[in-house]
């Protein structure tokens, strides 16, 4: 099984519609990050937290917001999506005095 | 603000030839800089990590230079195979955190049988 789970992996909806994105890890870290990965530019980071009561703003927060109900699980939310939120969404984890991310396999959203 | 770049979109070399990718960045010297492996509909994977005091990192057919006065690293497979094909992803921080990483948009590596 994958340390860093992520569901669904791919997602079609509609402009308006409020959709969430799940990450669970059994790595045990308190690190978690949520990226945004579109063609020709680089991860993008939306959100992080780095343990359940501490959520931060990371350089493309708008129009999203997130859930740190467990330190397994972290949450990525967009209330009402727009088409220029189709992207492919990763979550991460971090071990304590690591730099080393471990990934999750994805999430495609497609916004019509 | 931070900036970085890969040298090129694609890059397509013969079987058992060395590849080279190159990761240049802008304003101040990284901590550390760290390279990963994404293969289509995949998550990255972590390959390696260089420090700023580090000049050179290996691992097994791996190695990543680290030049602070050229702003640049390098990423080198030795005795590539096609199994390397895939798009490889440089990422910069000032910290070792990842809330201030910062990645490359990649470089796709075809590996020519």
């Amino acid at each position: 099984d994958a340390d860093v789970t992520q569901t669904p992996r791919n997602r079609i909806t509609k402009t308006g519609k409020r959709i969430m994105l799940e990450c669970s890890q059994t790595k045990g870290h308190d690190r978690m990050y949520w990226y945004r990965q579109d063609p020709g530019l680089g991860l993008r980071l939306i959100y992080y937290s780095f343990d359940v009561k501490d959520i931060n703003k990371g350089e493309i927060s708008d129009g999203y917001s997130v859930s740190r109900q467990a330190q397994a699980k972290f949450s990525l939310s967009l209330e009402s999506a727009i088409p220029n939120q189709t992207a492919l969404y990763f979550c991460a984890t971090q071990g304590p005095g690591s730099g080393e991310l471990f990934f999750g396999e994805g999430s495609r959203l497609t916004v019509l | 603000s931070q900036k970085i770049e890969q040298n090129s979109e694609a890059l397509n070399i013969q079987e058992g030839k060395t590849a080279t990718l190159t990761c240049n960045y802008t304003n101040y010297s990284p901590a550390y800089l760290q390279w990963y492996r994404q293969d289509p509909g995949r998550g990255p994977v972590f390959l390696l990590l260089i420090r700023e005091n580090e000049k050179e990192k290996r691992k097994e057919r791996l190695k990543v230079t680290f030049d602070t006065t050229l702003k640049q690293s390098l990423f080198h497979i030795t005795a590539s195979q096609p199994a390397d094909s895939a798009t490889y992803l440089c990422a910069r921080s000032p910290s070792g955190s990842a809330r201030q990483l910062t990645f490359g948009s990649g470089t796709q590596l075809t590996v020519l049988p």
